[in-house]
């Protein structure tokens, strides 16, 4: 398996533009988890799916910020508007089961925004 | 709710000596432990995990953790450190709900 793909792996983009991130799964895991990192911040959780259902997004900062998961193959991470606040790195992971397995993780997006 | 607590850092190191990495964590119920590394530009791979049973737990690359309960603890640990060591490492917790939380991370560097 190829691992967690994430695309694009770099993006810079204008305040006020809108920007999306995709996540493709590991074939068969049937969680999967959205995270941000930032020096100042650390690794942020910012929604986890289970079955391609968000159950916590409690991790979202604002309403400027939107995931989907259509199937079990693809999820999407919205900002918009953006703002140079929202640069960091975003990690997609996703794992099997519950509990006791692993999360998986993807290279990052790291998003600039200027 | 759960949370996970690293105690330190930053955490600079000399070649071949050991470290330990600390980790607390915080929850109501019952919690699977994990440490992962990041690398410089990279994501995050898993070290090891507690699941149950034996609280020493062997990962890759030498590395090791202990679980202790009573002190709700699961610090890292390695008898002698290579400059190839020098990452970022993160302690995690996930509770049967499989909200994965993590830590602040421990920044290690090695030093020749």
């Amino acid at each position: 398996d190829a691992g967690v793909i994430q695309s694009p792996r770099h993006e810079v983009t204008e305040m006020g533009q809108e920007v999306t991130l995709r996540c493709k799964p590991i074939s068969g895991h049937n969680s999967l988890f959205w995270y941000r990192q930032t020096m100042m911040r650390g690794l942020e959780l910012l929604i986890y799916f289970n079955n391609n259902v968000p159950i916590d997004d409690s991790g979202m900062p604002e309403d400027r910020f939107s995931a989907k998961m259509p199937n079990a193959s693809f999820s999407t991470l919205k900002i918009q508007p953006s703002e140079p606040r929202d640069s960091a790195v975003y990690f997609c992971a996703s794992s099997s089961g519950q509990g006791a397995a692993e999360a998986f993780f993807g290279q990052g997006t790291r998003l600039t925004v200027v | 709710a759960q949370s996970v607590t690293q105690l330190d850092s930053q955490v600079p190191v000399f070649e071949e000596a050991p470290v330990e990495l600390r980790c607390n964590y915080s929850s109501s119920v019952s919690v699977y432990l994990f440490w992962y590394v990041q690398y410089p530009n990279q994501g995050l791979q898993l070290l090891l995990k507690y699941l149950s049973g034996s609280t020493l737990v062997k990962g890759i690359n030498g590395f090791e953790a202990e679980f202790n309960k009573s002190q709700t603890s699961f610090h890292l640990r390695k008898p002698s450190v290579h400059i190839s060591d020098t990452a970022e490492y993160f302690c995690a917790a996930r509770s049967a709900g499989n909200k994965l939380t993590f830590g602040g991370g421990t920044r290690v560097l090695v030093k020749p």
